[in-house]
């Protein structure tokens, strides 16, 4: 599984886009990206999962680069709901395994 | 609403004394997981099951056991509990399909505490 590299904390003003980078420059070529989140005391939520293209569903969009070294997800109008703790996961689908690293604390301010 | 139930949410166990977690899920998913999440980690994955075949993650301790009696359950064993196992634990489920894993949908936690 891809080690993945995320900033420890970031803040987002209520209405405003959040946008969650995540850097995972030894991806391999069949190794999808996810994001979870975790609000606070409760278990973590899938939110998307890409490979190569660009991924929006009704929670968020994933932008991935060309190369597949990083990745950004975007939240389009962030809500104080939406504080949590982001994981970028690099998950090899065959493994299963969820390797959960430090995340992003996403402070969302009012 | 399909879902997956942990009970109970929190659980008080003495030093030593045996402990077991549930997990039930409504999703019908062949995949179930266990995490220990301890104060201000990442949660980190245990073992898991995929319908009855039990997979171990080679550095969880012998002192975490599970059981898988059908599909619908799971169930957490701490055989003698020490003060680091104090945590939350997770449970998960997933399916697989066309030979990749889906996301996984996860429970509220358990969280253990001993004294």
């Amino acid at each position: 599984d891809a080690k993945t590299t995320q900033p420890p904390s970031m803040d987002c003003a209520e209405g405003r886009a959040a946008n969650l980078p995540c850097n995972h420059s030894t991806i391999s070529g069949n190794e999808y990206v996810y994001w979870y989140r975790q609000i606070h005391s409760q278990g973590p939520q899938y939110i998307i999962h890409g490979l190569k293209n660009n991924e929006t569903n009704e929670m968020a969009s994933l932008i991935i680069t060309e190369d597949r070294k990083s990745s950004t997800l975007i939240l389009p109008h962030a809500t104080l709901r939406d504080t949590a703790v982001y994981y970028c996961i690099g998950d090899g689908g065959a493994t299963n395994k969820l390797i959960f690293g430090t995340g992003t604390l996403l402070a969302v301010q009012p | 609403d399909a879902m997956v139930i942990q009970n109970p949410r929190y659980q008080v166990t003495q030093f030593g004394k045996p402990v077991t977690l549930s997990c039930s899920q409504t999703l019908n998913h062949n995949v179930m997981y266990w995490y220990q999440q301890k104060s201000s980690q990442a949660p980190k994955l245990l073992f898991h099951y995929y319908d009855k075949d039990f997979n171990n993650e080679a550095d969880t301790p012998d002192n975490f056991q599970s059981r898988r009696p059908n599909t619908s359950f799971c169930f957490l064993d701490i055989r003698s509990p020490g003060l680091g196992d104090a945590a939350m634990y997770l449970c998960a489920t997933s399916t697989l399909a066309g030979g990749n894993y889906n996301e996984q949908f996860f429970g509220p936690g358990t969280r253990l505490t001993v004294l």
